[in-house]
């Protein structure tokens, strides 16, 4: 699986649109790039997930440069409950008999009131 | 929605106890995992199974088994439980497509 490179850490005010930057420049053509939470002392929380065109669902949109060397996922609204830590992880779809998800240590975002 | 559970959210044992972890899913997904969270080691995967009675050894096995008589359900056994085995359980369920589905975890302390 391609690396991932996240910021440790960001804040964003209650209401505003937050932006989680990740980069990864080794991808290739046939991963793709899953963005996952975890809210403290829960289980992770899949969100969204693309390969090239950009993605949105209820919780979030899902950016990718044309390049696909980054992505950005944005909160449009973000709320105090939406502070977690969040992970960019890259890989193929199928895996076959590779199922394992790597996580990084992702970036803390704090939504502040 | 996807419904994991897991028997405890909080457990105390001690050393050398035997230890169930349960987990349950709803989805009638192929895939089970446990995985074990440390602060600085993020989420290190201990086994999984593809099917019922199937099961393949994740990345850190040592000192734990795993058993899945039911599609629905994949339980994770400390066979003598020590303190550094002291962590946070996670279960995760997975269909088809690669994303997968946490359980709420479980907090385990080994006195």
């Amino acid at each position: 699986d391609a690396k991932t490179t996240q910021p440790t850490s960001m804040d964003c005010a209650e209401g505003r649109a937050a932006n989680l930057p990740c980069n990864h420049s080794t991808i290739s053509g046939n991963e793709y790039v899953y963005w996952y939470r975890q809210i403290h002392s829960q289980g992770p929380q899949y969100i969204i997930h693309g390969l090239k065109n950009n993605e949105t669902n209820e919780m979030a949109s899902l950016i990718i440069t044309e390049d696909r060397k980054s992505s950005t996922l944005i909160l449009p609204h973000a709320t105090l409950r939406d502070t977690a830590v969040y992970y960019c992880i890259v890989r193929v779809r199928s895996g076959g008999s590779n199922y394992k998800l790597t996580f990084g240590k992702g970036t803390l975002l704090t939504v502040n009131p | 929605d996807v419904k994991v559970t897991q028997s405890s959210r909080y457990l105390v044992k001690r050393t050398g106890e035997k230890v169930f972890l349960e987990c349950v899913q709803d989805m009638d997904h192929e895939n089970m995992f446990w995985y074990r969270q440390d602060p600085g080691l993020g989420l290190r995967l201990i086994y999984f199974s593809y099917d019922v009675k199937m099961k393949e050894k994740g990345d850190i096995p040592e000192g734990y088994s795993v058993s899945r008589e039911k599609k629905e359900r994949f339980s994770l056994i400390l066979e003598s439980a020590s303190t550094n085995q002291t962590s946070m359980y996670l279960c995760a369920t997975q269909g088809r497509a690669v994303e997968q589905y946490f359980g709420p975890g479980t907090r385990l302390t080994v006195t």
